[in-house]
């Protein structure tokens, strides 16, 4: 089975700098999906970023930009130029490719503060 | 705008209620939904796989009398929670995603319930 790991319960960042949340994952897969959600006081689950394991390139959203690093199993979001409406519980997600399972498998998540 | 629709948005009852949530897919056909229960402060975890058309697969330590899925339709997957007690009480949201693997999952807004 998959597993996703965020190691930074609580991170925060000053309005308008840059932050870095890290995870990790531990599969036997080789190809397969990494997300990246952003879930505000809302609950609303929103989808920031997602990366296809075969893709080498990195994939950026405007200020969102991911540094994939398949042989390490690390998959970290950096946030740039940091807004207030950043602030939320940032998760990453593992959806592997395999069989018709199409299930997420949840970090623990990160909440991101951001300083005014 | 939402892709996935989730009813209701909250829900407070008594203790030995039973409770319906739906999750419909507005303008596409799933043959595949979830279900998630999240805690305060928690991840999101995966409770069951609603297939269209068949029974719902469950994930260890769920009940699956306490927590029955219907997938009657390619747009709509209910879970009922079958005389729900406090300990019940928690966050569920669904997911869908439109079909192929390449597509990222749409979340309801999510359900919250509570049990008095």
């Amino acid at each position: 089975a998959q597993t996703v790991t965020q190691s930074q319960p609580e991170m925060s960042v000053q309005e308008a700098e840059t932050v870095t949340l890290s995870c990790t994952y531990d599969t036997s897969e080789s190809d397969y999906y990494l997300f990246w959600y952003k879930q505000p006081p809302s609950r609303q689950m929103i989808l920031v970023i997602r990366q296809e394991a075969y893709k080498q390139q990195n994939a950026t959203e405007n200020r969102f930009s991911v540094n994939f690093q398949k042989a390490a199993k690390s998959f970290s979001l950096k946030i740039s130029d940091s807004q207030l409406g950043d602030a939320a519980m940032y998760f990453c997600a593992y959806r592997s490719l395999s069989g018709s399972a199409r299930q997420l498998t949840f970090g623990s998540g990160t909440q991101l503060t951001v300083l005014p | 705008g939402a892709v996935v629709s989730q009813h209701p948005s909250r829900v407070i009852c008594k203790s030995g209620t039973s409770v319906k949530i739906e999750c419909r897919s507005l303008d596409f056909q799933a043959t595949t939904m979830f279900w998630y229960r999240q805690f305060p402060k928690q991840s999101l975890m995966l409770m069951a796989t609603s297939n269209e058309g068949s029974k719902a697969t469950y994930e260890q330590g769920v009940e699956k009398d306490k927590f029955l899925i219907n997938h009657a339709s390619l747009t709509l997957s209910t879970l009922t929670v079958t005389s729900a007690h406090p300990e019940d009480s928690s966050f569920y949201i669904c997911s869908a995603s439109r079909g192929t693997f390449n597509q990222p999952q749409h979340f309801g807004d999510g359900t919250r319930l509570s049990i008095l």
